[in-house]
């Protein structure tokens, strides 16, 4: 059974760096089957996909975010990172880090982790 | 970045009732689209792939169709673990992007 857990603060202040890591368990993020993704929703508002990592190594964003994104791996604690920098109100969501049985070109996010609440509050 | 959207943005249904929500994409997509279940306060579930694959465990009362620019989701007879909000998302063209959501609620 394959499990995403998000873990990190619940409160950033802003012009801070938000930082959340996913821990993976019943798969591995070296899997060269899956890609590796973070996903964010606004209360109300749509999902939004922020980028994904592969086994390779190779990571990609989503442009409307990538000046302030990065997203790592740690193939030893079978984990992956979102780091996002200058957060502002607008970047207050559920986090959400998820699996994608996709391809180079496609995403398709078949497990989920059950999110983390993230404000941007002073 | 692909806009998505969702008609009707909400619905009420009884158990048993033929739930159809359709999810239009503003270019065209081939058949890669996905569909959503979200309940409240719990991360999105996938139902449904490439337009028409079910996803590993999702009852064959959910059914996908579509290709090109719009696509549907049907509920045969709605149960009442169903009632939960949809979201359709195209999968191909990055960055990937969701409809607003269809909510479907107890009439």
């Amino acid at each position: 059974q394959v499990q995403l857990q998000e873990s990190g603060p619940g409160l950033v202040k802003p012009s801070q760096t938000l930082s959340l890591t996913c821990t993976v368990s019943g798969d591995s993020i070296s899997n060269w089957s899956y890609y590796w993704n973070w996903i964010r929703q606004p209360a109300g508002k749509p999902l939004e996909w922020i980028g994904r990592i592969y086994a390779s190594g190779r990571i990609t964003y989503n442009p409307s975010l990538m000046s302030r994104v990065s997203i790592s791996g740690d193939t030893a604690k079978n984990q992956f990172s979102l780091r996002l920098t200058s957060v502002t109100a607008t970047d207050t969501a559920v986090y959400y880090c998820a699996r994608d049985r996709g391809d180079d070109d496609t995403v398709v996010l078949d497990y989920w982790g059950q999110g983390a609440q993230v404000t941007v509050s002073s | 970045d692909i806009q998505m959207t969702q008609s009707p943005s909400s619905v009420s249904a009884s158990v048993g009732d033929k739930v159809t929500i359709t999810c239009r994409a503003h270019q065209g997509v081939s058949r890669w689209l996905a569909w959503y279940q979200q309940k409240p306060g719990k991360a999105p579930y996938l139902l449904i792939y490439a337009a028409s694959i079910l996803h590993s465990g999702v009852p064959s009362r959910f059914s996908g169709s579509g290709s090109g620019t719009d696509f549907t989701l049907t509920i045969s007879s709605l149960q009442p673990e169903d009632f939960a909000t949809y979201y359709c998302q195209q999968t191909n063209i990055f960055p990937p992007t969701f409809g607003p959501g269809t909510r479907v609620d107890i009439k």
